[in-house]
């Protein structure tokens, strides 16, 4: 069965320090990975998608096909980058259904 | 991206009653997709709707429990009815980013939270 783990809950670093959000799934076919993320009173949004390659905001994340992993990452935090992240699988064919994992909120301390 | 309008943000309903949700787009948009998200879960997909036909359902989710409406190409409604506490979550309305069709990216109505008593 299609799943997307997130195994850490809450995400407690101090400002400055490297960030790393994990993310795990479980696909046969061929995945497309994304990170959402939501902030304070606001709506959930995109972040970022593996097949883009980029980096948004300074968070990076790598597509390991070996690992099943799409782990977000961010070598310096910020304090607004306190919010609540979604890693999402879209299944190939399964036309724009997500697939998303239970998040993990990420508290950046000054 | 697309703006979305949800109604009601945010409602207390009594078991037994229904609650019908409101997702109006600024542009029109093929499918509407819409997600539950109960309280302390991931964001789960309910049900696609088309313009004109029927909605397409996932697993555990029945028409007669969570009937839709997709009246044209900007609208839809999601009723979830004879509430138990169990429906206590937030409801979701989303559509294509119309800055990445075909991508799989979604934009996001604010979500209409749902509590039953």
């Amino acid at each position: 069965a299609q799943r997307v783990t997130q195994p850490e809950k809450l995400l407690s670093v101090f400002k400055g320090a490297p960030v790393e959000l994990k993310c795990n799934y479980s696909y046969s076919g061929s995945p497309e990975l994304f990170w959402y993320v939501q902030y304070s009173r606001q709506r959930l949004q995109l972040l970022l998608r593996h097949i883009s390659r980029e980096s948004i905001k300074g968070f990076t994340a790598d597509l390991n096909k070996g690992e099943t992993s799409f782990h977000l990452k961010k070598p310096f935090a910020q304090e607004e980058d306190s919010a609540m992240y979604y890693c999402a699988l879209s299944l190939s064919g399964g036309y724009n259904k997500l697939i998303f994992g239970a998040g993990t909120r990420l508290a950046v301390h000054p | 991206s697309a703006v979305i309008s949800q109604k009601p943000s945010r409602d207390i309903c009594q078991r037994g009653t229904s609650l019908t949700i409101q997702c109006q787009v600024d542009s029109q948009v093929t499918m509407m997709f819409w997600y539950r998200q109960q309280p302390g879960q991931s964001l789960t997909l309910i049900a696609t709707a088309n313009q004109g036909s029927e909605a397409t359902y996932e697993s555990g989710f029945v028409i007669d429990k969570f009937p839709i409406s997709r009246p044209n190409l900007t609208f839809s409604t999601l009723t979830v009815s004879n509430l138990s506490p169990e429906d206590s979550s937030i409801y979701l309305c989303s559509v294509e980013d119309r800055a990445a069709p075909g991508a799989n990216v979604l934009t996001f109505g604010a979500g209409s939270r749902l509590t039953v008593l």
